[in-house]
């Protein structure tokens, strides 16, 4: 069965003070990996689609990486409004896409 | 463009009712996938339609089904409720039935008490 394990849990970061948030999966056959931002009582929004190892994307402060085994996002100078919760999630074979349970991310001013 | 709309936006039924929910693509996306999102959890995916056919399911009971109509709009029907169907309720549209980006809806937020 397909898995996506993410950490921390939760990330507290100063405005400014970048960082990076794991995505670890383990999938029959990767077709693809996603990454989507959720803010509160709200549906995910799409950021990037990765598909092989070794594949990078950027969108403003945000980069994702991608190996065989795990993701990165990396955070780069954050600022209030990245404050969200960053959900990935692997599509595997039979069209099924697994979500991980998250990262909290607030950054303070 | 209007982005993927999901109706209603809350519901509350009691234990043993029927529920269904309706969901509306973004214009010139041709597949929906639902899925099932409870409190602090990650979405867990429930269906994917493409061309009006299942094409995915989830690890979900049988009291989940779904349709998807030539518009390509969609219905998710949930029957006898459970407490546990407690719930935000997603609907996602992408143009093709492979690995693409997908738009979610605002979710109907289901209580069942």
């Amino acid at each position: 069965e397909d898995q996506v394990t993410q950490s921390p849990e939760a990330l507290r970061l100063q405005e400014g003070e970048s960082s990076s948030l794991n995505c670890s999966y383990t999938v029959s056959g990767l077709r693809g990996l996603f990454w989507y931002r959720q803010d509160p009582g709200k549906g995910p929004e799409f950021l990037f689609t990765l598909y092989s190892a070794g594949e990078e994307k950027e969108k403003e402060r945000l980069k994702a990486t991608l190996t065989k085994k795990e993701s990165f996002l990396h955070i780069t100078a954050p600022k209030p409004e990245d404050s969200a919760t960053y959900l990935c999630a692997v599509h595997g074979g039979y069209q099924k896409v697994t979500f991980g349970t998250g990262t909290k991310l607030q950054v303070i001013p | 463009d209007a982005g993927v709309t999901q109706s209603p936006t809350h519901l509350i039924k009691t234990r043993g009712q029927q529920v269904t929910l309706r969901c509306s693509p973004i214009s010139g996306h041709k597949s929906v996938s639902w899925y099932q999102q409870v409190l602090g959890q990650g979405p867990q995916f429930i269906f994917q339609y493409y061309e009006k056919e299942e094409r995915g399911r989830g690890n979900f009971p049988d009291r989940f089904s779904a349709r998807q109509f030539p518009n390509y709009s969609s219905e998710l029907n949930v029957n006898a409720l459970l407490l546990g169907d407690s719930a935000l309720y997603l609907c996602a549209s992408s143009r093709d039935r492979g690995v693409t980006e997908a738009f979610f809806g605002q979710g109907t937020r289901l209580t069942v008490v």
